[in-house]
């Protein structure tokens, strides 16, 4: 099956920009989605489809994609911003469903 | 509002079973596929298990392939895990969500709480 991979680990200062990427074939064919989870919660839907945030989500998180590669970009990143972000899709391989993650990536704010 | 409230997790000695539900309420639940997704202590996100929303399709990731099964009642509006021949890798908090797919969309707009399994002897 496909993978999504994602950094690790990414900080960003107070009000400043960040982008975070997922990159996987499967993007090649699928739109990717992404949430937020913070400690001890469930994960949050940011943003789907093309560039979709659902109702209560800023307007400061947007999203991206090219290729292989989907971003997640915060713009003036909030303090409350700091949290652990996972994009997914389906996968690409097989005749039956199959949805895969990326490995989260922990973002800091300074 | 969308509400999901998962249940019937705890101990469990390897090779046992446990049953999850999830009791769904705020929308139509018998118009839409739902999913477990499950993340083990301080690890991402792993995907489960899928069934349409009238019972008719289901698919498996393929680490609980043969062990798990998920079904759905929709006159009581929940959903359940059957897990069988717990492994202690199955340790995990497992999330129902509720699922939004068509084409080359597929993404979760509400999850439950989540319940937390460990299996441990």
């Amino acid at each position: 099956s496909s993978e999504l991979t994602q950094d690790p680990a990414v900080s960003v200062a107070l009000g400043q920009t960040v982008r975070i990427t997922c990159q996987g074939d499967s993007l090649r064919s699928y739109y990717a989605s992404w949430y937020q989870q913070k400690p001890g919660q469930a994960p949050v839907l940011v943003i789907y489809g093309k560039n979709n945030r659902p109702s209560g989500i800023p307007d400061r998180f947007s999203g991206s994609s090219s290729g292989n590669t989907a971003s997640l970009t915060i713009t003036g990143a909030q303090a409350e911003d700091e949290a652990d972000y996972y994009c997914n899709s389906r996968d690409s391989s097989g005749n039956h469903l199959n949805v895969v993650f990326g490995g989260g990536t922990k973002l800091t704010v300074l | 509002q969308v509400q999901l409230v998962e249940s019937g997790g705890g101990v469990v000695q390897p090779g046992g079973s446990l049953r999850l539900s999830c009791a769904a309420s705020g929308f139509t639940f018998s118009s839409y596929g739902m999913h477990w997704v499950r993340q083990a202590p301080g690890k991402g996100l792993e995907w489960v298990a899928f069934i349409r929303y009238d019972g008719s399709n289901k698919y498996y990731a393929d680490s609980v392939k043969g062990r798990f099964t998920i079904s759905r009642d929709n006159s009581k509006n929940t959903l359940y895990l059957q897990m069988n021949s717990l492994r202690a890798e199955d340790t995990a908090v497992y999330y129902c969500a509720k699922v939004v797919w068509f084409g080359e969309l597929l993404y979760y707009d509400y999850w439950g709480q989540g319940t937390l399994v460990t299996v441990s002897s």
